[in-house]
């Protein structure tokens, strides 16, 4: 059962494009959150998906990111015009959806990350 | 809202010394609490998990932590570290939640730790 893929590891983009990361979650998962992580300021919250729906985005920045989780195919999390601030490890964690009575007992299991340098 | 705060940002110790890692949360509800470590250029991996039951958690590797409800805390111990525990350590905490969503899990910033050889 591979874990919770993420693609690319590295990702290098020039200020005003745009980065595409991509998350699959391990199979069986229907929840998709997504971190990232700065130096110095460890892991921040952006946002939580299910498949075709957003849980919340309280953590997401008003402007330039987006997230999706498709019904077929990774979630993606989608940077436009990209600035040097957004460099970051960008980390997708899945886990699973199980009752609704109690829906919190469940641990999150981390991707491998995608590394952002902007240039 | 959730927050959780690790009060140590880094940590320096020689082989063999014991660990205590502070985690202190805030919540107005029940929670469920992890200890997750990222060993250099590496993902997280879950090191130990509290959900319910007893406050004393045994995770891998040796390690352990205590959840004292009373002072919103969940610190991680080990008794005697070794080099290969060089890692950052994040305390995360996810409050439960009925009939509704998950919850997500909010991380603390982290705490360095280097051992020494």
């Amino acid at each position: 059962n591979a874990g919770v893929m993420q693609n690319p590891r590295h990702l290098v983009r020039r200020r005003g494009q745009e980065a595409r990361l991509r998350c699959s979650p391990m199979k069986g998962h229907s929840h998709v959150y997504w971190y990232r992580q700065l130096p110095e300021e460890g892991l921040k919250f952006m946002v939580y998906l299910q498949k075709e729906n957003i849980i919340d985005e309280s953590g997401m920045p008003k402007e330039r990111f987006s997230a999706e989780f498709p019904k077929e195919g990774p979630s993606i999390l989608r940077i436009q015009q990209v600035v040097r601030g957004d460099s970051a490890a960008y980390f997708c964690a899945s886990s699973p959806f199980r009752d609704r009575v109690v829906l919190s007992d469940t641990e999150a299991f981390f991707g491998q990350g995608t590394r952002l340098t902007v240039v | 809202a959730q927050s959780v705060s690790q009060h140590n940002h880094h940590v320096i110790l020689s082989e063999a010394a014991s660990l205590e890692l502070g985690c202190n949360y805030s919540y107005g509800g029940t929670v469920n609490l992890f200890w997750y470590v990222q060993y250099p250029g590496q993902h997280l991996q879950l090191l130990l998990k509290y959900f319910s039951g007893d406050p004393l958690v045994k995770g891998i590797k040796g390690f352990e932590a205590e959840f004292i409800k009373s002072k919103f805390s969940f610190n991680l111990r080990k008794p005697s570290v070794q080099w290969s525990d060089t890692a950052e350590y994040f305390c995360a905490v996810k409050g439960r939640r009925y009939g509704g969503s998950q919850g997500n899990l909010i991380f603390g910033k982290g705490t360095k730790l280097s051992v020494k050889p």
